[in-house]
């Protein structure tokens, strides 16, 4: 069964810094994993999307990693902005085909203090 | 087509009642996703759709709920007697089943901005 945790549930750091957030599954078997950010309240917005033979996506000051040897995934995010305070989750596809379920992260709570 | 849209954004009803949540996919998304969050969590699978066919459900999704697309395009969810414990925000997502770009198949999800339910 694909398990998909977060680690930590919240993060506080101040404005400027560069910060990694860790996303772990237990599975390798995945098609892809997709990285979101969600303000309260809101819908899911989706950041990155890493198929399972990539290594990395970048968009801006974005940088997601996939290593699935060790189910793994980080997002990395540069100069952090007051802008950037939202939770970030993790979810997972499983399996060997793009119809095949998808498993979230219960989210890491990013706060970056101005 | 400017994304994903779920109406209404907030429900407040009282226990026993029904409700009936609507989600617009993106246009040219073949596949529709039902998903519940509660505070804290990440999004829990409910069921999903190809074109009108609903091809997985989720053993959360109890008799009371039930999903429809009738024509491949929009979708409702319904809750029949409602309980407290189903307050939550049920978010909806679409995905194409084929991109064009590299002639693969992504499988990336976009979502709209959810169905907030409060049950009383």
């Amino acid at each position: 069964k694909q398990e998909v945790t977060q680690i930590p549930a919240a993060l506080s750091v101040p404005e400027g810094e560069n910060l990694v957030l860790n996303c772990s599954f237990t599975d390798s078997a995945i098609y892809n994993l997709q990285w979101f950010r969600q303000d309260p309240g809101k819908g899911l917005t989706s950041l990155l999307l890493i198929q399972s033979s990539q290594r990395e996506q970048t968009s801006g000051r974005l940088n997601a990693s996939l290593d699935k040897s060790s189910g793994r995934s980080t997002l990395y995010i540069a100069a952090s902005q007051p802008g950037d305070s939202a939770t970030y989750l993790c979810a997972v596809r499983k399996g060997y085909s793009s119809a095949s379920k998808i498993i979230f992260g219960s989210g890491t709570r990013l706060s970056i203090r101005p | 087509d400017t994304g994903v849209s779920q109406d209404p954004r907030h429900k407040i009803t009282k226990r026993g009642q029904n409700v009936t949540f609507r989600c617009d996919p993106i246009s040219e998304h073949n596949r529709l996703y039902w998903y519940r969050q509660t505070l804290g969590q990440g999004p829990e699978f409910l069921t999903y759709f190809q074109n009108e066919a609903q091809l997985e459900k989720s053993r959360l999704l109890s008799d009371r709920f039930s999903a429809e697309r009738p024509k491949g395009s929009f979708s409702t969810l319904e809750i029949q007697r409602t309980e407290q414990g189903d307050s939550a925000m049920y978010l909806c997502a679409s995905s194409i089943r084929d991109r064009l770009a590299g002639g693969g198949n992504t499988g990336e999800l976009f979502f709209g901005e959810g169905s907030r339910l409060t049950v009383l």
